[in-house]
């Protein structure tokens, strides 16, 4: 059984450039959620997918956004990047059909915007 | 406004002693309660999960126990282990598992041996 993998590990890019960040859901996985964590806090709901469809969003603007493909991988792009985007961005996967399937995070990717 | 308020926001414990976690929630709609332990450079691993029918769930040395009325929760780490050592997450959805998860803002555990 494969985890949930992410890319790149980490990133560093400039305030108002945009960048793109690629999730792998673990095997057998339908939905993909993606958070942000913030240094020292919590994560944060940023949007779920399932069936290549956004299935709620949480307090994010705009510049947020994803795509589900039909492997049920996922990319969340963010524009215009600001220096407060700087996170640690986690994705997470479960089966949405399975009425106790836990969420299974991956390990993240650190962002750095300068 | 935060939901979900964890406490304490680091806890120092001796090898072998009980850690007692706290978490208050807000929302009565919500209706599952998992926390999650996180290793520095690692996303967040389930450790044990509730649901508001249930008073208390045990798992291990991991046991959540849960008052509904008092909108409250917690996790007690039995015989901490230095391999405990880890930042620790209370946190709510509602819909279940496959919810939205609400998390609070984590304890930083340090078992000493």
């Amino acid at each position: 059984e494969t985890g949930v993998t992410q890319s790149p590990t980490h990133l560093i890019k400039t305030r108002g450039q945009q960048v793109t960040l690629r999730c792998s859901s673990q095997s057998g996985h339908n939905t993909v959620s993606w958070y942000q964590q913030a240094l020292g806090q919590g994560p944060q709901f940023i949007f779920q997918y399932y069936r290549e469809e956004e299935n709620g969003r949480g307090n994010f603007p705009p510049r947020f956004s994803g795509l589900q493909f039909p492997n049920y991988s996922s990319e969340l792009n963010v524009n215009a990047l600001e220096l407060d985007d700087s996170a640690l961005y986690l994705c997470a996967s479960s089966l949405k059909e399975q009425g106790n399937s836990p969420l299974h995070f991956g390990n993240g990717t650190r962002l750095t915007v300068t | 406004q935060q939901q979900v308020k964890q406490s304490p926001q680091s806890l120092i414990v001796q090898k072998g002693g009980i850690s007692i976690i706290n978490c208050a929630y807000e929302n009565t709609a919500f209706d599952y309660f998992p926390w999650y332990q996180q290793f520095p450079g690692k996303g967040p691993a389930l450790l044990i999960a509730i649901r508001p029918d249930v008073s208390e769930k045990k798992e291990g040395r991991f046991t959540i126990s849960f008052n509904k009325s008092a909108k409250q929760f917690s996790l007690h780490i039995m015989d901490s282990q230095p391999g405990d050592s880890a930042t620790y997450f209370c946190a709510a959805s509602r819909g279940g598992s496959q919810g939205n998860l609400i998390f609070g803002k984590g304890t930083k555990l340090s078992v000493k041996p």
